[in-house]
């Protein structure tokens, strides 16, 4: 079945540390998106990708990094930098091009910095 | 600036009633707006597109409606069902070309037996 994999979906990081999240698509998608959601609120944009080797920051980039070296895998980096990093992350991907963008998402990872 | 509001009070009604959702933004000019299904603790899941030049999409017991005027798109759940309590979320692609989809906060509906 194709899919959104994302991986760890918990994990728990000490301050200062940076950690890496996961996203996997086997949907062939050139589209990738990451998300975060904090308890009551809605999907704030990270970065997107378009094509592998490109990438722009979204709404809330600062903080984080991201790679697209292959088209199936668009990692987050949570770096020491974000002030407040503990929240759900969501990664999506869609088809590119003219169309209707709609995203498949994973099941999330939720970070915790303890 | 660039808002997408919903209704951040959780809506309650009676099965088998008519659940309406509210997707207010301003300063967009989305070619489309979405609707999706979010589930404590997972991803949400796409529900429905409905496109600038559309009035209304129906799919089973769901519709939307697209006012481009009065900016705003509401989400109809008809016959609902306790199995249609989630949250609910608008997105938008703004004119433009680029992949950016923003979310909504999201609406709670809680469907009471």
């Amino acid at each position: 079945d194709g899919g959104i994999t994302q991986s760890p979906k918990y994990l728990f990081r000490k301050e200062g540390q940076n950690v890496t999240l996961s996203c996997e698509q086997n949907l062939n998608h050139d589209a990738m998106y990451w998300y975060r959601q904090d308890p009551g609120q809605g999907l704030r944009l990270i970065y997107y990708s378009q094509i592998v080797n490109d990438f722009q920051k979204g709404d809330i980039a600062e903080g984080y990094s991201v790679s697209r070296e292959k088209k199936e895998s668009f990692p987050l980096t949570v770096t020491s930098a974000q002030k407040n990093p503990t929240a759900f992350y969501l990664c999506a991907s869609s088809r590119a091009g003219i169309g209707a963008n709609v995203l498949t998402f994973g099941a999330g990872s939720r970070l915790t910095v303890l | 600036s660039q808002k997408i509001e919903q209704n951040s009070e959780a809506l309650n009604i009676q099965e088998g009633k008519t659940a309406t959702l509210t997707c207010n933004y301003t300063n967009y000019s989305p070619a489309y707006l979405q609707w999706y299904r979010q589930d404590p603790g997972r991803g949400p899941v796409f529900l429905l597109l409905i496109r600038e030049n559309e009035k209304e999409k129906r799919k089973e017991r769901l519709k939307v409606t697209f006012d481009t005027t009065l900016k705003q798109s509401l989400f109809h759940i008809t016959a609902s069902q306790p199995a249609d309590s989630a949250t609910y979320l608008c997105a938008l692609l703004n004119s433009g070309g680029y992949q950016k989809v923003t979310f909504g906060t999201g609406t709670k509906l809680q469907v009471i037996p």
